[in-house]
């Protein structure tokens, strides 16, 4: 089956410009995260949708991050505008549930540099 | 909240050594207890899983892990190394609203 699938691999903007990634989760997966990763560090839920609702925002900066999953499939995460501390890996996973809760599929995530 | 904590940033071990990667969890009922692994420039892959039943889970890659009620711990292990096991591995707990909460990781170093 295919993976999860994330774009850009690799973004380089300038401090308080805006960016957007993308997300497209393996087909059939209703439950959707979107994982922070800073360098030497664990990953950090920002989002995590159940199909198109988001079932637990609390660690989303809201004054800059927003997300969104129109028809509970693929998602976007934008930031703006971005600032120096945003620089790092932006994950996004999916899972099955049910029996296979806590089995997360994660893309290869997109790593920002903000200068 | 839950928690995990890996108390090593980094292990090494020679290749055909058996390896231990250390977790332990700070949970309030039953833990999920979960590992990952991370290779180079790539996401996080599933390697096993507890939920209940049998201490020693086994997963993908020849790994297993040991459960431990007592010692609060969920240890990573593999009976011989291999150089291609040299990635960071992340432990991780189910928390609240089955969320996964991950730990600091630790880099294993499998050298010839």
């Amino acid at each position: 089956e295919a993976g999860v699938v994330q774009s850009p691999r690799y973004k380089i903007i300038e401090k308080k410009q805006p960016v957007a990634f993308w997300c497209n989760p393996i087909s059939g997966h209703n439950t959707l995260y979107w994982y922070l990763q800073n360098l030497g560090q664990g990953p950090e839920l920002l989002i995590r949708y159940e199909n198109e609702e988001a079932v637990d925002d609390s660690q989303l900066p809201k004054d800059r991050f927003s997300a969104e999953r129109l028809k509970g499939v693929d998602s976007t995460l934008k930031i703006q505008p971005a600032e120096l501390g945003d620089s790092a890996v932006y994950l996004c996973a999916s899972s099955p549930g049910g029996e296979r809760t806590g089995e997360l599929f994660f893309g290869e995530g997109s790593r920002l540099t903000v200068l | 909240a839950q928690s995990v904590a890996q108390p090593e940033d980094q292990v090494n071990v020679a290749e055909g050594n058996p390896l231990t990667v250390k977790c332990t969890y700070s949970v309030s009922g039953n833990p999920y207890l979960f590992w990952y692994v991370q290779y180079p420039n790539r996401g996080l892959q599933f390697l096993l899983k507890y939920i209940t039943g049998d201490n020693l889970v086994k997963g993908s890659y020849g790994f297993e892990a040991e459960f431990n009620k007592s010692q609060t711990s969920f240890h990573l292990k593999k009976p011989s190394a291999l150089v291609s096991d040299s990635a960071l591995y992340f432990c991780a707990v189910r928390d609240i609203g089955d969320k996964l909460t991950f730990g600091t990781g630790t880099q294993l170093k499998v050298e010839l």
